[in-house]
């Protein structure tokens, strides 16, 4: 059974520009949600994908965007980079939306904005 | 609102001794726990899960306790181990929602 996996794994922008951050679900997995960790916090919840659709999102602006693909693969969109966009992007899968279901992240991207 | 807070933010306990690692959360409309190990480097290790309907669950060498009545989640770890350093993160899902809601972690260190 393949696990979550993310690219890159680190990652270095300055202000203003734009990156992608790639998921790979682990296999019979369906759903993607995506989380950003500050140095020293727990994970926030930026949104959550299923059926290539946006499943709810947390407190964050336009500028975080996300796709879902047919395989369940996703990525995550930064638009116009800031300082404090600079943390851990995990993404992790579950194999349904429902409750009950724990979530496995992959091991995340490091992003560093200068 | 929504938060999930730790008592402690490290915890340091000899190797063999019993580990005892506590949560606190506000949302009473919450219907689905995580304890989450994360090592340096790496992401969220899922542990062990426990439902509302629930109020205590088993697995190797690790226990949750959930209680409802004063909102309060733990995890015990028997016989704790070096590979056991890690900071330790509980979750939490609050009903109809997809996100998980953490704290700011636990970090347990193990003396030799």
């Amino acid at each position: 059974e393949t696990g979550v996996t993310q690219s890159p794994t680190h990652l270095i922008k300055t202000r203003g520009q734009q990156v992608t951050l790639r998921c790979s679900s682990q296999s019979g997995h369906n759903t993607v949600s995506w989380y950003q960790q500050a140095l020293g916090q727990g994970p926030q919840f930026i949104f959550q994908y299923y059926r290539e659709e946006e499943n709810g999102r947390g407190n964050f602006p336009p500028r975080f965007s996300g796709l879902q693909f047919p395989n369940y693969s996703s990525e995550l969109n930064v638009n116009a980079l800031e300082l404090d966009d600079s943390a851990l992007y995990l993404c992790a899968s579950s194999p349904g939306t429902g409750g009950g279901q724990p979530q496995h992240f992959g091991d995340g991207t490091r992003l560093s904005i200068l | 609102g929504e938060s999930v807070g730790l008592h402690l933010p490290t915890l340091s306990v000899q190797e063999g001794d019993n580990s005892i690692i506590n949560c606190a959360y506000s949302n009473s409309a919450s219907d689905y726990f995580i304890w989450y190990k994360q090592e340096s480097g790496k992401g969220p290790q899922f542990i062990i899960d426990i439902r509302s309907n629930m109020d205590k669950r088993q697995g190797q060498r690790v226990t949750v306790l959930l209680n409802k009545t004063v909102k309060h989640l733990s995890l015990q770890i028997a016989a704790t181990q070096p590979g056991d350093s890690a900071v330790y993160f509980c979750a939490e899902k609050i009903q109809g929602a997809q996100k998980l809601v953490f704290g700011q972690g636990t970090r347990l260190t193990i003396n030799p």
